[in-house]
């Protein structure tokens, strides 16, 4: 099956620094790929689509200058947390689509993020 | 707007009996419906699927039912094992793009 990975699987900064995290589809091209927050016990929050050589689409109240996007090639997205503040500690997950079961999306297993 | 809702956050049930799990969706244009689980500190597993010209998909012990007139979905695990304790999150997609809408999620444990 389409194997995503995220790194770093977990991450502990200061505040005022910035974080990248990475996303990669390891078995398959992926020229779309979506990041999602989730805060405990909540749902998955869309943060934006990550789309290959071109911009991201943010979804509405997602700072896009705080949360930079770039998905340089077809296996790898990247998501920037600047500036960090501790209201940015969360679990960032990313996905990809696969091309079976109506599109499923694949996801990684998720980076735990805490600003001190 | 919450387009896709799971009214049950939690559901306890006993090992080998039936787990159901249900949704319920407000946007008619989707026409593709998912299942995840998810453990803690880990990224949703893909579970099944089912498009919205069928009434019924199986795989297993998981069996996914889609009564559009109604707006609803519902997955059933049977028998129910200990190893099914976690949040699932149904989802749904329109034909055009492959954005999902998550619910909130239904924490499941299977007591042995």
């Amino acid at each position: 099956g389409a194997v995503v990975s995220q790194h770093p699987s977990w991450v502990i900064c200061k505040s005022g620094t910035s974080v990248k995290i990475e996303c990669r589809s390891l078995d398959f091209q992926a020229t779309t790929m979506f990041w999602y927050r989730q805060f405990p016990k909540q749902s998955l929050m869309l943060m934006a689509t990550s789309n290959e050589g071109s911009k991201a689409t943010y979804e509405q109240g997602v700072e896009k200058d705080k949360f930079l996007i770039n998905h340089a090639s077809l296996t790898l997205s990247t998501l920037t947390v600047t500036s960090a503040h501790p209201e940015d500690s969360s679990f960032y997950i990313c996905s990809a689509p696969g091309t079976r079961s109506y599109g499923a999306q694949y996801f990684g297993p998720g980076t735990r993020l805490l600003v001190l | 707007d919450q387009q896709v809702k799971q009214n049950s956050p939690s559901l306890s049930v006993q090992e080998g009996r039936i787990s159901i799990l249900n949704c319920d969706y407000t946007n008619s244009m989707f026409d593709y419906f998912l299942w995840y689980k998810k453990y803690p500190a880990e990224g949703p597993t893909f579970l099944i699927s089912i498009s919205s010209i069928k009434d019924k998909n199986e795989d297993g012990r998981f069996t996914v039912f889609l009564n559009k007139s109604a707006k609803h979905l519902s997955l059933h695990i049977v028998p129910s094992q200990p190893g099914d304790s976690a949040v699932y999150f149904c989802a749904a997609r329109k034909t055009s793009g492959s954005r999902l809408t998550f619910g909130e999620g239904t924490q499941l444990t299977v007591n042995p």
